[in-house]
């Protein structure tokens, strides 16, 4: 098993340049989580899904999109990126139920915006 | 609004002492998960407490929840190099699968 994965690895962008993030889980996990992870600021939450065809807005939405049409991938679109978009983003997937629900975490994206 | 603070968020240690890392959170949650992280590298997860007074032991990490304090402990016992780390706390508002998580410790072990 793969677990999860994230494509690309590595991205540079200008401000204003849009690009979509592919995550993939091969766990058939039901909930799929979008991070962002900034210097001395821990992990926060872009967006979540808790199944196909669902997605819900979590503690930093705005600039970010997502879609889930089918369970095992989970997308993040920046439509027009702006330098505070800057950082490393991670996936994860989760079974969904309580009571343990342990996330498991992709390699991360870094992403640079000039 | 539940916040989780993690303290020390910086710790220098020499091999083969002992310490803690304490993670406070501020509102009701029965259930609190810590992860590791190595510079530029993902998340693992480490423990996952699931009840008040759960308490889980790997290797040198000894990890321990209380509910009622709203507090969780990662003790590190006669640590080695290999421990360099941070180390996050995630906790869930109750009811709820979301994570909220702390700033993390960044613990560097020397010879």
């Amino acid at each position: 098993n793969a677990g999860v994965t994230q494509t690309p690895k590595f991205r540079v962008l200008k401000t204003g340049q849009s690009m979509t993030l592919l995550c993939a889980q091969d766990m058939n996990h039901e909930y799929m989580y979008w991070y962002r992870q900034d210097p001395g600021m821990g992990l926060r939450l872009i967006h979540y899904s808790v199944g196909e065809g669902t997605t819900a807005k979590g503690e930093v939405p705005d600039g970010y999109n997502v879609s889930r049409l089918k369970k095992q991938n989970f997308l993040l679109g920046l439509e027009s990126a702006a330098p505070s978009q800057t950082s490393v983003y991670f996936c994860a997937s989760s079974q969904g139920q309580i009571p343990s629900n342990e996330q498991f975490f992709g390699p991360g994206t870094r992403l640079t915006v000039l | 609004e539940l916040k989780v603070e993690q303290n020390p968020l910086f710790l220098s240690m020499q091999e083969g002492k002992n310490y803690t890392i304490y993670c406070n959170y501020s509102t009701t949650s029965d259930r609190l998960y810590w992860y590791r992280q190595d510079p530029g590298k993902s998340l693992e997860s480490l423990f996952v407490l699931l009840s008040n007074g759960a308490v889980k032991q790997e290797g040198r990490l000894m990890a321990s929840l209380d509910t009622k304090a709203r507090l969780s402990t990662l003790h590190i016992t006669a640590a080695v190099h290999d421990l360099s780390a941070t180390y996050f706390c995630a906790v869930p508002p109750r009811g709820n699968y979301q994570l909220i998580w702390g700033a993390g410790t960044k613990l560097i072990i020397k010879p």
